[in-house]
């Protein structure tokens, strides 16, 4: 069985600050990772995907990602905060164990304060 | 190319009434999955269809059900609506099984 922990619910950071979202994966095989970012009254957008060749994942709109599987986490973060940044974020997992379903994270809404 | 789009948008239904909601993959995707979204109980995966069958089941009650069509269009059907059906439902379409998916903007569904 495969899951994904989101630490924090809510983050809040300043503009032009660090924004750092963590998360952890359970899974008994090579996962694929994905971050996922949802705006108000929106689906959800890919932000970036780990699927087993590069650790270090670059994404859209300056967001990147480390997958480290000696602490089975994918923790995602951008240099920078920008006032659009402001959403809900989600991790998710898929993997051969749950049929490639994907199972996500509970989400972590970002607040980005001027 | 269109994203995924999905009718309605949104909709208020009373206990007991059934509901149908639609979902058109992008053109050339052939496999569709739906999520429930809700504050509570987060993002939970309902279904996946894949050439008009049906490959992946969520932890649903028979309630709720779906089908894909042969231009890969979907929709889920939920029957005898409970106050806790009450969730934004959300399509995704992928190029084949296992691919990315790119999500619809959702079908917000209220039961009263």
């Amino acid at each position: 069985a495969q899951s994904v922990t989101q630490l924090g619910s809510h983050v809040s950071v300043s503009e032009g600050a660090l924004v750092l979202l963590r998360c952890n994966y359970s899974s008994s095989v090579p996962p694929y990772l994905f971050w996922y970012v949802q705006y108000p009254n929106q689906g959800l957008q890919l932000l970036l995907k780990y699927t087993s060749a590069a650790t270090l994942v670059k994404g859209i709109n300056g967001f990147e990602a480390e997958f480290k599987k000696s602490e089975t986490s994918f923790h995602l973060t951008k240099p920078s905060a920008h006032m659009s940044d402001a959403a809900e974020y989600f991790c998710a997992v898929s993997s051969l164990s749950d049929d490639y379903k994907l199972s996500f994270g509970a989400g972590t809404t970002v607040t980005v304060r001027a | 190319k269109a994203g995924v789009t999905q009718t309605p948008r949104y909709l208020i239904k009373t206990r007991g009434q059934q509901v149908t909601l639609s979902c058109s993959p992008i053109s050339g995707h052939r496999s569709v999955s739906w999520y429930q979204q809700t504050p509570g109980q987060g993002l939970q995966f309902l279904f996946e269809y894949f050439s008009e069958t049906q490959r992946n089941k969520g932890n649903f009650p028979g309630r709720f059900s779906g089908r894909q069509f042969s231009n890969s269009r979907s929709e889920m059907n939920v029957s005898t609506l409970e106050l806790g059906d009450s969730a934004l439902y959300l399509c995704a379409s992928s190029f084949l099984l296992h691919n990315e998916q790119f999500f619809g903007p959702g079908t917000r569904l209220t039961v009263l």
